[in-house]
This record gives C-alpha cells, sequence and structure tokens, in this order.
C-alpha cells in the first residue's frame, strides 16, 4: 500500500519567513495530493491540493509544488503569519477513474509549524 | 452550509461495552469515510462508501469494527466489545462526489476505554 512520509516534524520560523514542509509518496499511481492544517483542538482543514498533471499550484500565499518522477511534494507557505501555526497534514490517494474504490487518503506523520513572533 | 456532524463529540465507555459512532456527512455528499487519528499522528483509515455501498474496509483493525450508510447519509461506526487500545479520536469525512478527491472532515469524536 501507500507510504507517505514528511519532514520535518517540527518548524519553527521567524514571522514573514517562509515555511517549506516536504513529502515523499510510494505508490506511483498516486494522482491526488492535499495538505491539511490542524490547529489544536479542531478538524484538519483543507487548505490547498494538486493532481498529478499539474506541476505547481498557489493560492496567496500558500503553494504546493510535485515532482512524479522523484514521487515528492512540498508546501510552501511565504510571509508567514502567527495564525499559520498548526500542524501540517500531506496525503496521497489515488483518484477516481477509471479505478474507482482507492480513494482512501494516506497522511503523513504531521509538521508542528511554529511561527515566532 | 452545516459542515460534517459527529456525535457523540465525547465517549467515555468500559472496557467490554459496545459503542456506536454517528458520521451526519455535509447535505449531497456522495462519499463518506471513517478514519482514526491518534494524539500528534495523522487520520488513519478505516473504510469508506459510495451512496450505500461499503467500497473498502481495509483499514478496520479487526472484526470488532463494522460500518454502515444503509440509506446513503448517515453512518455509523460500531466498535463491539470495547478494548483500551481502542481508546483515539474517531473522524468522518464526506466528499461530494465518488472519486472527487477533496475530503471535508469532521469535528470527531473522542472515544475512551476505560
Amino acid at each position: 500500500g501507500e507510504n507517505v512520509e514528511q519532514h520535518p516534524s517540527t518548524l519553527s520560523v521567524q514571522e514573514g519567513d517562509s515555511a517549506v514542509i516536504k513529502c515523499t509518496y510510494s505508490d506511483s499511481a498516486s494522482n491526488y495530493f492535499p495538505w491539511y492544517k490542524q490547529e489544536l483542538g479542531k478538524r484538519p482543514q483543507l487548505i490547498i491540493d494538486i493532481r498529478s498533471n499539474v506541476g505547481e499550484k498557489k493560492d496567496q500565499r500558500i503553494a504546493v509544488t510535485l515532482n512524479k518522477t522523484a514521487k515528492h511534494f512540498s508546501l510552501h507557505i511565504t510571509e508567514t503569519q502567527p495564525e499559520d501555526s498548526a500542524v501540517y497534514f500531506c496525503a496521497a490517494s489515488i483518484r477516481g477513474f477509471p479505478v474507482f474504490g482507492n480513494e482512501k487518503l494516506t497522511f503523513g506523520t504531521g509538521t508542528r509549524l511554529t511561527i515566532i513572533p | 452550509g452545516a459542515g460534517v456532524s459527529q456525535s457523540p463529540r465525547y465517549k467515555v465507555t468500559k472496557r467490554g461495552q459496545d459503542v456506536a459512532l454517528r458520521c451526519d456527512p455535509i447535505s449531497g455528499h456522495v462519499s463518506l469515510y471513517w478514519y482514526r487519528q491518534a494524539l500528534g499522528q495523522g487520520p488513519e483509515f478505516l473504510t469508506y462508501f459510495n451512496y450505500e455501498a461499503q467500497q473498502d474496509k481495509s483499514g478496520l483493525p479487526n472484526d470488532r469494527f463494522s460500518a454502515e450508510r444503509p440509506e446513503g447519509s448517515i453512518s455509523t461506526l460500531t466498535i463491539q466489545r470495547t478494548e483500551q487500545r481502542d481508546s483515539a479520536m474517531y473522524r468522518c469525512a464526506s466528499s461530494p462526489r465518488q472519486a472527487y478527491g477533496e475530503q471535508y472532515f469532521g469535528p470527531g469524536t473522542r472515544l475512551t476505554v476505560t
């Protein structure tokens, strides 16, 4: 089955600087890669995702890059703010057609991001 | 609109008792997933449904765990003869349609087995 590794496990960044979190996956059939942000005591929230036909996707201060050949993808947060402090999880799945039934998400172990004011 | 809801939010039960955890997905969402999340870890897949059909139950730890979604909406995860090792946060997620990708999580049920 799929295995997703995530690094680093903890990351402290000065406010205003950039943060990068990296993940690797094992199953070359995986084609959907979401990132979730989980604040303390809250549910995981989808913040950005990328599909395997795209190499990069950006949404304001957040961007995700995907290297299918190397089977790794990364989350980039620029101009970090205190509210970015949370645990971030990457995940991978095989999204649908023509092979339905494999859409479970396999998560990484998480990165605790702390923004230092 | 309303997000995914789960009940109860907290459940304390004695070892050996059965528990039923409920998930109410976002209205109209076709796919429903159950995960278990240990403290400090990412969610771990248990099972999922498209409409009322259970598509994959490979993540259920053993035969004490079962799930159903009889009318293609609300789902129940049942754990029989609970053990202390079953203590965890149980989360469900839903997705608008089959093979859509995006999954939206509920607040979870914190299960404690004493």
